[in-house]
């Protein structure tokens, strides 16, 4: 079955650290990974994805996400943490219509 | 991207009431919408493909008849939880998508049953 793992339930980081927030994948054929971000009582945003070309790709309010292929692994990161981007982020990846998430992983930035 | 406005935001409502949940889009027209549900502090979990001018596809265990949809148009596309239960208390979260790009995503629905 096709999947994203989430290993962490939370992560917690203090402001001006960088941050990784880790997802794995499990998918027959070319992967396509999403990163979204969630606050209390809201939708989700969308960060960034992963179709093809550049393992690295840059998303919005300055995340990125390294595609692995060998490692099976697309982790979100952000090189400088801010407590305003404490929120609920989900790993996702999609066939040609459904989404699949994963088990979602809070982050939490102190100051 | 597209715009998705879900409406109401919140509502709460008595057992044994209907309650309707509308997901638009407003600047793309939408074949298909989804509909999730997440429970606090869970993942979202996929309730139903909802297809223009059709049927909806709804997923394993989600039962058709609780959770009726109608995709009546482009941009329209509603969730009526009928003879609602607390149980049926979470948040419902509505998106648009084609092919293999992101998915844009209302911004839920907080339905409470007393």
């Amino acid at each position: 079955a096709q999947s994203v793992a989430q290993p962490e339930d939370q992560v917690n980081v203090a402001e001006g650290n960088p941050l990784t927030v880790k997802c794995t994948y499990s998918v027959s054929g070319n992967p396509y990974l999403f990163w979204y971000v969630q606050y209390p009582n809201r939708g989700l945003q969308f960060l960034l994805k992963y179709i093809t070309g550049d393992n690295l790709v840059k998303g919005s309010y300055g995340f990125e996400a390294e595609f692995n292929k060998s490692q099976t692994s697309f982790h979100l990161k952000k090189p400088s943490a801010l407590v305003s981007d404490s929120a609920l982020y989900f790993c996702a990846h999609t066939g040609f219509q459904k989404l699949v998430f994963g088990t979602g992983t809070r982050l939490l930035v102190s100051p | 991207g597209a715009v998705v406005s879900q409406h109401p935001s919140w509502v709460i409502c008595k057992s044994g009431t209907s309650v309707k949940i509308e997901c638009r889009s407003l600047d793309f027209q939408a074949t298909t919408m989804f509909w999730y549900r997440q429970f606090p502090k869970q993942s979202l979990m996929l309730m139903a493909t909802s297809n223009e001018g059709s049927k909806a596809t709804y997923e394993q265990g989600v039962e058709k008849d609780k959770f009726l949809i109608n995709h009546a148009s482009l941009t329209l596309s509603t969730l009526t939880v009928t003879s609602a239960h607390p149980e049926d208390s979470s948040f419902y979260i509505c998106s648009v998508k084609t092919g293999r790009t992101e998915a844009f995503f209302g911004q839920g629905t907080r339905l409470t049953v007393v």
